[in-house]
């Protein structure tokens, strides 16, 4: 079955940086493209970034814009958000999730919590 | 960017009762070329990621019951719980993927009354 782990997050300070990993399995990881989601303390979701199948194109958000690098590994089928200059709205819940068929995102890992603050 | 509005942000219905969340975009997610809504809805319990029910507006995803009803096109949407059950108290949200960035409603919390 499907599983995507979240790791890497805990509490940063504000302008640190930190990179956040997603361990996949039970399906062709190098087969699909990948997001990274949000979610802030008590809010609704954001979506970060994608990242296509074989890594050749990347789109972000416009709050994580020039900041946040999203970035694979397929022969470890390990999804990568690399955070710089991170600020404190920037504390949430972060997801990844795999793109289905239907192009929507059909599978979500239990996400990692990453908190900015001095 | 293409906002998604949901309503109401919460709302309380009886067991064995319908309960309707709208959805509206900003611009239409109705990809021409295929006509296919590009329009998801997620459910989020407490402590749980999303759940993915609904996707290209109608189609249900695997296993999710058949009193979940996606509907509407171009702008507008509707997600209908046709008969709610104690297991359906949420947050509900819905989702463009028809372009970048993408998009989610604010949520729509669902409780028993």
């Amino acid at each position: 079955q499907v599983q995507l782990v979240e790791s890497g997050g805990g509490v940063v300070q504000p302008g640190r940086s930190l990179r956040l990993s997603c361990a996949a399995s039970g399906f062709t990881f190098s087969s699909y493209g990948m997001h990274w989601v949000r979610q802030a303390p008590g809010k609704g979701l954001e979506w970060v970034a994608v990242i296509s199948f074989d890594g050749s194109n990347t789109y972000y958000g416009d709050s994580v814009k020039g900041r946040f690098t999203i970035s694979r590994d397929n022969s470890k089928n390990t999804l990568y958000l690399q955070m710089d200059s991170l600020r404190t709205e920037d504390t949430a819940v972060y997801y990844c999730a795999k793109t289905g068929s239907a192009r929507a995102c059909d599978y979500w890992g239990q996400g990692t919590l990453v908190t900015v603050s001095s | 960017d293409i906002v998604m509005t949901q309503s109401p942000d919460s709302l309380a219905v009886s067991l064995g009762e319908r309960a309707t969340i709208n959805c509206k975009s900003t611009q239409s997610v109705l990809y021409s070329s295929n006509n296919k809504n590009y329009l998801a809805w997620y459910q989020q319990k407490p402590g749980q990621p999303p759940k993915l029910l609904i996707y290209w507006a109608s189609t249900r995803e695997s296993g999710v019951p058949d009193r979940f009803i996606g509907s509407g096109s171009g702008t507008d949407f509707t997600l209908t719980i046709s008969s709610l059950q104690a297991d359906d108290v949420a947050v509900y949200y819905c989702h463009q993927y028809y372009d970048t960035p993408w998009t989610f409603g604010q949520g729509t919390k669902v409780e028993i009354k």
